[in-house]
């Protein structure tokens, strides 16, 4: 079984700065089978980024996600009040067909 | 719109039975293999079971397997997990969430149905 660990498990910042949330995954991970999701209270999370580095629809360009192998990173260049949220990043493992997630990020207003 | 909204939730004691329902609309149901998610509260997240669009391959979580089942009715745009034998660790907020294409990830999520196993 993969797991994915994430850190930290808080991160205090103010608007305007710069985010990097790292998962780390304790076997090697296909690109295309490593996403990052965002989480705001109350609400169901949303599919930020896809296969390690590609955004999905509607996601602005302030977010980015790299990395390769067991270690990925997701970056948000300059935080936006509506960013302080937890973030979770999820890999797919192909046998047998399973997700996980790692244990998520919460980004906070400092 | 694309939507999707789970029902079916509530108290129950442990050992007992519930069952969840997930309508979509907005897209064609039938083309897409869907997921239930589930989160308890203050934790994270933990997948609990996928199906493909004709209900060929399904797939549960170790922490499931063997209680639950999940089965679609294509015709009436659904989704469904039949929860047995519950214990008090399955209390969490249930989201049904569709797969992105090929993407091996989901870009769809229900708002969630909450499910309290408790005496």
């Amino acid at each position: 079984e993969i797991v994915l660990t994430q850190s930290p498990g808080t991160l205090s910042l103010s608007p305007g700065e710069r985010a990097t949330l790292s998962c780390r995954a304790s076997q090697s991970v296909s690109n295309n089978y490593l996403s990052w999701n965002q989480q705001k209270p109350g609400q169901a999370p949303r599919l930020l980024i896809y296969a390690a580095s590609t955004r999905a629809a509607g996601i602005p360009d302030r977010f980015s996600g790299s990395g390769s192998g067991t270690d990925f990173t997701l970056t948000i260049s300059r935080l936006e009040p509506e960013d302080f949220a937890v973030y979770y990043c999820q890999q797919y493992v192909s046998s047998p067909p399973a997700w996980t997630f790692g244990q998520g990020t919460k980004v906070e207003i400092k | 719109e694309v939507e999707l909204v789970e029902s079916g939730g509530g108290l129950v004691k442990p050992g007992g039975s519930l069952r969840l329902s997930c309508v979509a609309s907005g897209f064609t149901f039938s083309s897409y293999s869907m997921n239930w998610v589930r989160q308890a509260p203050g934790k994270g997240l933990e997948w609990v079971s996928s199906i493909s669009g004709d209900s060929i391959y399904i797939y549960y979580g170790d922490s499931v397997k063997g209680r639950f089942t999940i089965s679609r009715d294509n015709a009436k745009n659904s989704l469904y997990l039949q929860m047995n034998s519950l214990r008090a660790e399955d209390t969490a907020m249930y989201y049904c969430a569709r797969h992105y294409d090929d993407k091996f990830t989901y870009n769809i999520w229900g708002q969630g149905t909450m499910v309290t196993v408790s005496s």
